[in-house]
């Protein structure tokens, strides 16, 4: 079964620190995808980052960048210089493919709310 | 830039009431969803709508729930008769093809009292 593993519930930090959000995910398919997601507290759902089961290069753009470990089913997400305005619910997703489901079918972790103090 | 429009943002209903919630999806995507977020809790899939038909739904989605897409261009989701436990906000989303990332809109908070 799939499953998305988000172990912080909660971080805090000062401005300008920077800030690694952990995601585990679990599936039995060997094409999947792995996104992140951000709800500040307007509410609504932020699409950051897709990456698909084949592309384990890390990703970086701007403050952002994302780990990607196949071996240790880990796709996780650090935030260098961390600003006020990143304070939101960070959300680790994963859709799989091989089931035939189509692509937004997204299984969600639990989130994690970043605080970034000034 | 295109984006997933939601409307009411904020809807309040007596238990036992009807409810419809309306989406206007990004007018070239092909494949609709409806997500559910309790309060504090995890975003839920509801429900894959592709082709004028459910695609694939959650257990969560029984009898109470259903899905439309009236028109070319809104997608609704309605409850037939709400319960307090109903009470969420209701994500609607958007993707193109089975190859891209959905988009999703600002949600409808509904509150059953």
């Amino acid at each position: 079964a799939q499953k998305v593993t988000q172990a912080q519930t909660e971080i805090s930090v000062v401005e300008k620190e920077d800030v690694t959000l952990d995601c585990v995910y679990e599936t039995r398919d060997t094409t999947y995808y792995l996104f992140w997601y951000k709800q500040p507290p307007s509410g609504e759902l932020v699409f950051l980052i897709r990456r698909n089961s084949f592309d384990e290069q890390n990703e970086i753009s701007g403050r952002y960048s994302w780990n990607f470990q196949k071996s240790t089913s880990s796709f996780n997400f650090t935030i260098t210089a961390s600003q006020v305005v990143d304070s939101a619910v960070y959300f680790c997703a994963l859709s799989d493919f091989d089931r035939g489901s189509t692509l937004g079918r997204l299984y969600f972790g639990r989130g994690t709310q970043l605080t970034v103090w000034p | 830039e295109p984006e997933v429009t939601q409307t009411p943002s904020h809807q309040v209903t007596q238990m036992g009431q009807e409810v419809i919630l309306r989406c206007v999806p990004i007018s070239n995507h092909l494949y609709f969803y409806w997500y559910r977020q309790i309060l504090g809790q995890k975003v839920e899939f509801l429900v894959s709508f592709y082709n004028n038909e459910i695609s694939e739904k959650s257990e969560i989605f029984d009898d109470q729930f259903s899905v439309e897409r009236p028109d070319g261009s809104n997608f609704t989701l309605k409850i037939r008769s709400t319960k307090l436990e109903d009470s969420a906000m209701y994500f609607c989303a958007s993707n193109l093809g089975e190859n891209t990332e959905a988009f999703f809109g600002q949600g409808t908070r509904l509150t059953v009292v």
